[in-house]
C-alpha cells in the first residue's frame, strides 16, 4: 500500500463543472496536507493548504479534510480549460517521515471547452 | 520576493559520465529539499537539508549520489557514475521549516542519461 494514494485518472470535465480530487494517506499520525498544481514540463505549485478536519475554500478552490477516514479532497468549481494539469497530494507524516512531505503519485485532470 | 533558483534546466549525459545541478533557495528558507520525480510518479525525497547540516539522507543512493548545502544557503546535488534510470526531473524546494509548510520549488533539471 502506498503511503499517500490517488485516484489514477485521467479526469475528464466539461468547463464550468466542479471537479472533485480525491487522496487517501496511511499515518493516522499525519498533521499537514497540501495540494500542489503541475502543469507539463512544469514544477509543481503550492496551490492549498489544509490542517484541521473541515473544509477550507480559497477562490473557487475548496479543500476537504476527514483525518478519522484518513482522506483528502481537492474540489475546484466552475473547472477552467487552465485547469488542466496534474494535481498532487502532499502529506506531512510525522510518524514515517519526520515532517517532510510525501507525494502521492498525482491526478490528471483536463477541462474540456 | 525571488522564487528558488535552480540550474542548469536541462541537461543530457552518457551513462557513467557525472553531472551537478545547483538551487538556491528563497532567502530565509532555512529548510531545503532535493526530491526526483520521474515521470508519471510523484515527486520521491532525495535530501533534506536544514540551514547547512543534513536532515535526512535516507533515500539518497550514497554510493552515486552526494549533495551539499554551503553555508546554509545554496545547494549542490551531484550524481557520479550516472545510470540510465537516473533519467529524471532533479526538483529542489525550499520552504521555512517543516512540518506545517508547505514547499516552493525550482524550475527544476531535466536529466537524461543515454
Amino acid at each position: 500500500q502506498k503511503e499517500v494514494e490517488q485516484n489514477s485518472g485521467p479526469l475528464s470535465v466539461p468547463e464550468g463543472a466542479i471537479a472533485s480530487l480525491n487522496c487517501t494517506y496511511s499515518d493516522r499520525g499525519s498533521q499537514s496536507f497540501f495540494w500542489y498544481r503541475q502543469y507539463s514540463g512544469k514544477s509543481p505549485e503550492l496551490i492549498m493548504s489544509i490542517y484541521s478536519n473541515g473544509d477550507k475554500e480559497d477562490g473557487r478552490f475548496t479543500a476537504q479534510l476527514n483525518k478519522a477516514s484518513q482522506y483528502v479532497s481537492l474540489l475546484i468549481r466552475d473547472s477552467q480549460p487552465s485547469d488542466s494539469a496534474t494535481y498532487l497530494c502532499a502529506v506531512n507524516m510525522f510518524r514515517t517521515n519526520a515532517g517532510k512531505s510525501t507525494f502521492g503519485d498525482g491526478t490528471t485532470l483536463t477541462v474540456k471547452p | 520576493e525571488a522564487g528558488v533558483a535552480q540550474s542548469p534546466r536541462y541537461k543530457i549525459i552518457e551513462k557513467r559520465q557525472s553531472v551537478a545541478f545547483w538551487c538556491n533557495p528563497i532567502s530565509g528558507h532555512a529548510t531545503l529539499y532535493w526530491y526526483q520525480q520521474i515521470l508519471g510518479q510523484g515527486p520521491k525525497l532525495l535530501i533534506q537539508f536544514q540551514n547547512n547540516g543534513v536532515v535526512d539522507d535516507s533515500q539518497l543512493p550514497k554510493d552515486r549520489f552526494s549533495a551539499e548545502r554551503l553555508k546554509g544557503v545554496d545547494s549542490t546535488l551531484k550524481i557520479q557514475p550516472a545510470k540510465l534510470e537516473d533519467s529524471a526531473v532533479y526538483l529542489c524546494a525550499s520552504s521555512l521549516g517543516t512540518g506545517v509548510y508547505g514547499y516552493t520549488f525550482g524550475s527544476g533539471t531535466r536529466l537524461t542519461v543515454v
